[in-house]
């Protein structure tokens, strides 16, 4: 198995334009998550879907943020508009076994930096 | 003050010593993760505890639930064992939440 995918690996833009992040899970796997990591917070949960439906976006920072899951091979991120502060490494994982504490199988990260 | 709480923050070791990474935590949990991440980026999901003691190779993982804490060893440490080392939890919902962090290099 090719493992977590994620598109793409570095992302430079300027303030105010769409970014769209992507993920592929590892196939079977029914859970998957959007983390954040920044220096200053460290790793964050954003949101995460189990069969295709978000269950938690509470850690979505604003309404900018949102997170699609069209069907069990793929999803994206998007934040539109963009601001230097999203600046961060962007991380996708997945799991099955029915439970978020069940090991998570981690991309590897988008890069984003917002000029 | 964070939920999630690890030391040292930063540790340094020569090759081959024994090496203990810590995670005490505030809340009452159901799971707790431990997570290595690479110099290049990339993370590993070492393991995952919800009581008692884990072994995998030289990585050795324990958790104390009534005392709050769970700790990570490393046996005969090695160079490519330079990383850093993540302990996150699970409470109540779903949601993991993550300890800062404990970097660690390891010198031939």
């Amino acid at each position: 198995d090719a493992g977590v995918i994620q598109s793409p690996r570095h992302e430079v833009t300027e303030m105010g334009q769409e970014v769209t992040l992507r993920c592929k899970p590892i196939s079977g796997h029914d859970y998957l998550f959007w983390y954040r990591q920044t220096m200053m917070r460290g790793l964050e949960l954003l949101i995460y879907f189990n069969n295709n439906v978000p269950i938690d976006d509470s850690g979505m920072p604003e309404d900018r943020f949102s997170a699609k899951m069209p069907n069990a091979s793929f999803s994206t991120l998007k934040i539109q508009p963009s601001e230097p502060r999203d600046s961060a490494v962007y991380f996708c994982a997945s799991s099955s076994g029915g439970a978020i504490s069940e090991t998570q199988y981690f991309g590897p990260g988008t890069r984003l930096l917002v000029l | 003050k964070n939920e999630v709480e690890q030391s040292p923050q930063n540790l340094t070791a020569q090759e081959g010593e024994f090496i203990t990474i810590n995670c005490s935590y505030s809340v009452g949990i159901s799971a707790l993760h431990w997570l290595q991440q690479h110099p290049g980026g990339g993370i590993v999901s070492l393991f995952m505890l919800s009581s008692g003691k884990k072994k995998h190779g030289r990585l050795i993982a324990t958790i104390n639930i009534q005392e709050k804490h769970s700790s990570l060893h490393i046996t005969a440490s090695h160079p490519r064992d330079s990383a850093v080392y993540i302990c996150a939890v699970r409470r109540g919902t779903d949601k993991l939440i993550f300890g800062t962090g404990t970097r660690l290099q390891v010198f031939p």
